[in-house]
Order: C-alpha cells, then structure tokens, then sequence
C-alpha cells in the first residue's frame, strides 16, 4: 500500500479481555516500531523491530504486553488481560532503516472499560 | 535520564510568524525530528536536523544547536490548517526516538 495502515481503527474491551492490534507496515520498510500514545502527551516507545528480530522492547509496560513480526512484515500487538490504564492510541510506524524518517499509521484508539 | 522540554501551548494570529523551542538532554544525539499532528491524526514528517544550522523548506524551518541542545520550528504566513501539535523528537544513542510532549498551537484569525 502507500502509506502504513492498522487496525482496527477503534477497539472498545472489556478490562480483562485479550486485544490484537495489526500493523501494515510500507513496503520494503526494514524497521517497524510501536508507540503508545496518551491524550496531550508525545508517543512512548514500546518496541522495535528490524525484519522479523525485535531488537528493542524496553517500552512494554509490562508482561501483559506482547508484540511479534514473523515474517518481517505485519506485525501484531497483543495485549492480554487489559486494564483501564491500557487506553490510548498505539500507533505504528516504518522506516526504510533504523535511521531515518518515520511513517506513522493512522493509530489504533483502544479503550478498556 | 532523557528529557525533551517544549511549551505546553502557543497562540499565533494568521498570517505572522510562530517559534516553537526545543531543548532536549539525551544520552547520545542522532539527530531531531519535528512532526505535525492534527487532532486524532497521526504525525506526520516536517524535518530532520543532524548538524547546527538553519534547514529551510517552505514556510516552514528547524533550526539545530548540539552544543545548546537547542532546536526550533519557524513556521511563517501562518494558515489555520498550521493548527496543529508540533512534537520534537530526538534520536538518542540507540536510535531510539525520544518524542517530547508536543506543543498545540492555535491559530487566531
């Protein structure tokens, strides 16, 4: 595609259930990062892929959080049993390298009652 | 630990010329970013600056100090579709992105 997609676009869950939040990356990008972004604040990273490995996934709150790109393209961000502190929008972007300008998608908004 | 230190919120009439500051404290520096994000939206690329100086584009310019950790948006002839956030972002040691908080500007008329 042109651009980075995700979805859903919007994800309404109970606390506790179990989300999957899917990111279409541009073609041919090499790096695929996930942010998590809270109303007024910048993105917070979450983790960093480079093809298939994930190099980097320091910025996962916590072990609930989980995050796979097995064919070093779509990538998927679980998130098990979710809590109301979970709501924000996740957003996904790509780069051709690990430098660079990154794309970002139009974001997940996740809210858990 | 790393910090990006912009203003919460700016006010800016049509037409006239906005600075938007940008001091940052990371371990390592491998360049800023600024990025534009309308309400709901995802950012979206304006610039990048890795040596000191001016880059102009457009009405739009970003200005780098390293020795300051110093940087600056300028954005002149102010539309209303400049309302937006303006968020700074550094790359640190890792390549990591360190994002700032954002500033929201608002456009008068």
């Amino acid at each position: 595609g042109a651009g980075v997609s995700q979805s859903p676009r919007y994800k309404v869950a109970k606390r506790g259930q179990d989300v999957a939040l899917r990111c279409d990356p541009i073609s041919g990008h090499v790096s695929l990062f996930w942010y998590q972004q809270a109303l007024g604040q910048g993105p917070e990273f979450l983790t960093y892929f480079q093809n298939e490995a994930q190099l980097d996934k320091s910025g996962l709150p916590s072990d609930r959080f989980f995050a796979e790109r097995p064919e070093g393209s779509v990538s998927t961000l679980k998130i098990q049993r979710t809590q109301q502190e979970d709501s924000a929008v996740y957003l996904c972007a790509s780069s051709l390298g690990e430098e660079g300008e990154q794309f970002f998608g139009p974001g997940t908004r996740l809210t858990v009652l | 630990g790393q910090n990006i230190d912009q203003p919460t919120e700016m006010t800016a009439t049509e037409g006239a010329i906005v600075q938007i500051n940008c001091t940052y404290q990371t371990s390592g520096f491998n360049g800023l970013f600024w990025y534009q994000q309308h309400a709901g939206e995802a950012p979206t690329f304006l610039s990048y600056n890795v040596l000191d100086g001016l880059e102009e584009k457009g009405r739009f310019s970003s200005f780098l100090s390293r020795s300051k950790g110093y940087s600056y948006l300028l954005l002149k002839e102010l539309q209303m579709k400049d309302s937006a956030s303006y968020l700074c972002a550094v790359v640190d040691s890792n390549y990591q992105l360190i994002w700032g908080a954002g500033t929201k500007l608002i456009i008068k008329p």
